[in-house]
């Protein structure tokens, strides 16, 4: 069964530096997100991306986010200066058309990201 | 309240016994989807409601959706301890935005 793979499963970086957190979506859909998760509270939307540029965009995704679709297969999420508060599950999800409107999202096993 | 709150927060269960989880959002929906979530796991889609539909079924779960009330239920039948995870409702706006909007959750335990 198709599957959205992440990488890493986690990752510990020190506060004030970059990452990029790696999702590869299923190889037919159209649509790409990424969702956040901070301990116990609840899933977040960040932003979505289609056709090679951003689609949408939540409060959450200020400048110090970007994403981009390097190649045919990878979408990626960079945090240009990692702050404590960023420490969260992140998620990427995608869809074949349009989602949430009428079809199901597949969600990725996520990246546990640990600033310290 | 925000869109997408569940209640309870918690439930705790036998094995065999049924599971009633309980959504209520605020906006106008397309749809309404669950997931399941297993202790630091990813998201698993589990059942997808449309707005024109009043009641779903995939196996074990029926989900059913009151758009007057602007709530929604997952039922669990014959529960397993391997059910043990939380679950959440997503709503899919009709306008607007196009990300889901998550809820809170219900964390399940279903005790062998």
């Amino acid at each position: 069964e198709p599957e959205v793979t992440q990488t890493p499963s986690h990752q510990v970086t020190q506060m004030g530096q970059e990452v990029i957190l790696r999702c590869v979506p299923i190889s037919n859909h159209l649509y790409f997100y990424w969702y956040r998760q901070i301990l116990g509270q609840k899933v977040e939307f960040l932003v979505s991306f289609y056709n090679n540029e951003i689609s949408e965009k939540s409060e959450i995704f200020d400048d110090q986010f970007s994403v981009e679709r390097p190649d045919g297969s990878n979408f990626t999420l960079k945090i240009r200066s990692t702050k404590l508060e960023d420490s969260a599950m992140y998620f990427c999800a995608s869809t074949y058309r349009q989602g949430p409107a009428n079809t199901e999202a597949f969600f990725g096993q996520g990246t546990r990201l640990t600033v310290v | 309240s925000q869109q997408g709150e569940e209640d309870p927060q918690a439930l705790s269960i036998q094995e065999g016994e049924n599971a009633t989880m309980n959504c209520s959002y605020k906006t106008s929906i397309n749809n309404l989807q669950w997931y399941r979530q297993n202790s630091g796991r990813g998201l698993v889609h589990l059942i997808l409601i449309r707005s024109n539909e009043r009641e779903k079924h995939s196996g074990r779960l029926r989900v059913t959706l009151d758009t007057s009330k602007k709530s929604s239920s997952l039922l669990i039948t014959a529960s397993r301890a391997a059910d043990t995870a939380s679950y959440f409702c997503a709503t899919g706006p009709d306008t607007g935005r196009r990300a889901l909007t998550f809820g809170s959750g219900t964390r399940l335990q279903v005790q062998p």
